[in-house]
This record gives C-alpha cells, sequence and structure tokens, in this order.
C-alpha cells in the first residue's frame, strides 16, 4: 500500500524568504513521486516529478525537491518565494499502480 | 479547445435532483478520474476508468454513477443529490507514456451546491 503525509496544514512565509514544504510517503519500493500546485478556483497543476536518477530535481515556477530514501522524504523548496506562490500544494505518490494517493495539502500564505 | 474541460464550472441544484457534471479531455489519455474537494479532507477519489467501458469505484462511490462510452467523455452522475455532495469536484486524465510516470492532468473543477 502506499501512502503520503503532508504535516503542515498551513505554512506563512514573506515574501522573498525561503520555503521548505515537506512530504513523506510510504511504499515498499521507490514509488513515482509529484508535487502539484492549486491555485485559487483552479485545478491542480504539475510542478515537478521524480522517480529516479538525480535526487535534486527541478520543476517550473523556480521550484525543486529533492528525494532522500532514507527519510522516505519528497520535499518541495524555492529560494525565494513571491506573492503569486500563494497556493494550495499537494504532495502524491504513485506505486505500482496508476491511482496516485495525495497528501492532504498544504496551504502556503505569503506575506508581503 | 486542447485540454481537460468541465462543465459547468458551477452548478446549483436542490436536494433529491439528478444533476451530470461532464468532462472531457482532447488528448486520448486511457485513464480518467473524478474527485471531489472538500476542507479537510483533501481530494478524494470517487470513481477511475482505465478505458471505455471499463470503469471502477474509489475511496467514496456512494451516491455517484459513472459512464465511459467514449475514451474522451467521462460524466458523474449525482442521481438523487444530497447536501452532503456540496464540493468541488475535479475530474483529471493521465497516460501511461513512455517515462511510465503517469502524471495526471487535472480540469479546471466544478462547484456544485446541493440545497
Amino acid at each position: 500500500a502506499q501512502s503520503v503525509t503532508q504535516p503542515d496544514i498551513h505554512i506563512t512565509v514573506s515574501e522573498g524568504a525561503s520555503l521548505e514544504l515537506r512530504c513523506n510517503y510510504s511504499y515498499g519500493a521507490t514509488p513515482y513521486l509529484f508535487w502539484y500546485v492549486q491555485s485559487p478556483g483552479q485545478g491542480l497543476q504539475l510542478l515537478l516529478k521524480y522517480f529516479s536518477g538525480d535526487t535534486l530535481v527541478q520543476g517550473i515556477k523556480g521550484f525543486e525537491a529533492e528525494f532522500k530514501r532514507s527519510q522516505s522524504s519528497f520535499n518541495l523548496r524555492k529560494p525565494s518565494v513571491h506573492w503569486s506562490d500563494a497556493a494550495e500544494y499537494f504532495c502524491a505518490v504513485r506505486g505500482g499502480s496508476y491511482i496516485p494517493t495525495f497528501g492532504r495539502g498544504t496551504s502556503l500564505i505569503v506575506h508581503p | 479547445d486542447a485540454g481537460i474541460t468541465q462543465s459547468p464550472r458551477y452548478k446549483i441544484t436542490e436536494t433529491g435532483r439528478q444533476v451530470t457534471l461532464m468532462c472531457h479531455q482532447t488528448w486520448s489519455h486511457s485513464y480518467m478520474f473524478w474527485y471531489r474537494q472538500d476542507l479537510g479532507h483533501g481530494l478524494r477519489l470517487i470513481y477511475y476508468s482505465a478505458a471505455a467501458d471499463i470503469t471502477d469505484k474509489g475511496e467514496v462511490p456512494d451516491g455517484y454513477v459513472v459512464s465511459r462510452s467514449k475514451t474522451e467523455n467521462f460524466p458523474l452522475t449525482l442521481e438523487s443529490a444530497t447536501r452532503s455532495q456540496t464540493s468541488v469536484y475535479f475530474c483529471a486524465s493521465s497516460e501511461k507514456g513512455t517515462s511510465g510516470y503517469n502524471e495526471q492532468f487535472f480540469g479546471p473543477g466544478t462547484r456544485l451546491t446541493v440545497l
């Protein structure tokens, strides 16, 4: 079985500050891992994905994520947050089936 | 338009009425999904489909019916709407490409209110 945990329901940062959103997964092998972003009133958009190769993955909008097998984590980072990054962020894991499991989401609030 | 679309974007209905939410994708993706999104629950899978005429229940299927007679369409029907079905509904699709990622592509959502 696969599962994913996003420990933080809300994260508040100041514009220009760095950001790290946490994601922990559970799966017997290396799963497919994804981060999605949902802006208010919109559907989810893929930020980045990982399965193998370089453990630091670059995505769109200046985001990156690092896969750490020893910690079963796939944390999302951004060095400098912009006000437009305020959104809901979802981590997802997919193992052997074609159905991913999504985390509950982390709401990012950006203060000016 | 290319991509995945949902209609209507907003719907208000009354308890007991039948409602159908439409989903259409232009990529010919094999897999399609319906989710509902509620505060505190994240995304919950209602139904999914691996191909035309192949559908299966997800986590919260009660009160919903789906069909998939064509690859590109995946309508979701609430046979007798209840207030607990007030939610935002998202359709998604995915395809198994050579990379194997099967990442999902989401529609813009339908906000349904049941009075």
